[in-house]
């Protein structure tokens, strides 16, 4: 059974700062992984989909890696501003199937 | 493009009652999948529907169903609703089942209160 891990559960980091999420899961066989943004109250905004072939994903300040043997991802965001304060989700996907099986998420803090 | 809708928004209903929640894919998006977040576990896979079938279930009781319309358009119903079905349900779709590359995208959510 596919489990997915995410370290810290919170963090909380001064305005300006680079910072490294952390996401492990336990079976490589997977398709692949997606970083989401969850705000209170709200649903997930997709912010990156790393297939299993690949290693990494950009996007703006958002750098995603993937090692699938390892069994881990990390989300690397650059410059942190106080409007990425949010919770981190990873999830991925495995046979076939359009489920996503997810991680309890990181709470970003960002402080002024 | 629209992204997912998701109707009601909120809903309060009572034990016993039963509920239906809407979902409307992104337009092309052929794949429908609901989970259900609460604090203590997270977000749980409910079903996940492509073409009007049921292509996988999670580890929910019969309490919980859905169905997929020949639009795209999907429905969940929960029967006898439980106190500990307060939750926020969520849709997502994604532009073709099966092939588990493609991006899935989430609506807002219909949280629903049990009391």
């Amino acid at each position: 059974k596919q489990e997915v891990t995410q370290i810290p559960a919170a963090l909380s980091v001064p305005e300006g700062e680079n910072l490294v999420l952390n996401c492990s899961f336990t079976d490589s066989a997977i398709y692949n992984l997606q970083w989401f943004r969850q705000d209170p109250g709200k649903g997930l905004t997709s912010l990156l989909l790393i297939q299993s072939s690949q290693r990494e994903q950009t996007s703006g300040r958002l750098n995603a890696s993937l090692d699938k043997s390892s069994g881990r991802s990390t989300l690397y965001i650059a410059a942190s501003q106080p409007g990425d304060s949010a919770t981190y989700l990873c999830a991925v996907t495995q046979g076939g199937s359009e489920k996503l099986v997810f991680g309890k998420g990181t709470k970003l803090t960002v402080n002024p | 493009k629209a992204g997912v809708t998701q109707t009601p928004r909120y809903l309060i209903k009572t034990r016993g009652q039963q509920v239906t929640l809407s979902c409307s894919p992104i337009s092309g998006h052929r794949s429908v999948s609901w989970y259900q977040q609460t604090p203590g576990q997270g977000l749980q896979f409910l079903f996940e529907y492509f073409s009007e079938t049921q292509r996988n279930k999670g580890n929910f009781p019969g309490r919980f169903s859905g169905r997929q319309f020949s639009n795209s358009r999907s429905e969940m119903n929960v029967s006898t609703l439980e106190l500990g079905d307060s939750a926020l349900y969520l849709c997502a779709s994604s532009l073709v089942g099966g092939s588990s590359y493609n991006e899935q995208f989430f609506g807002p959510g219909t949280r629903l209160t049990v009391l």
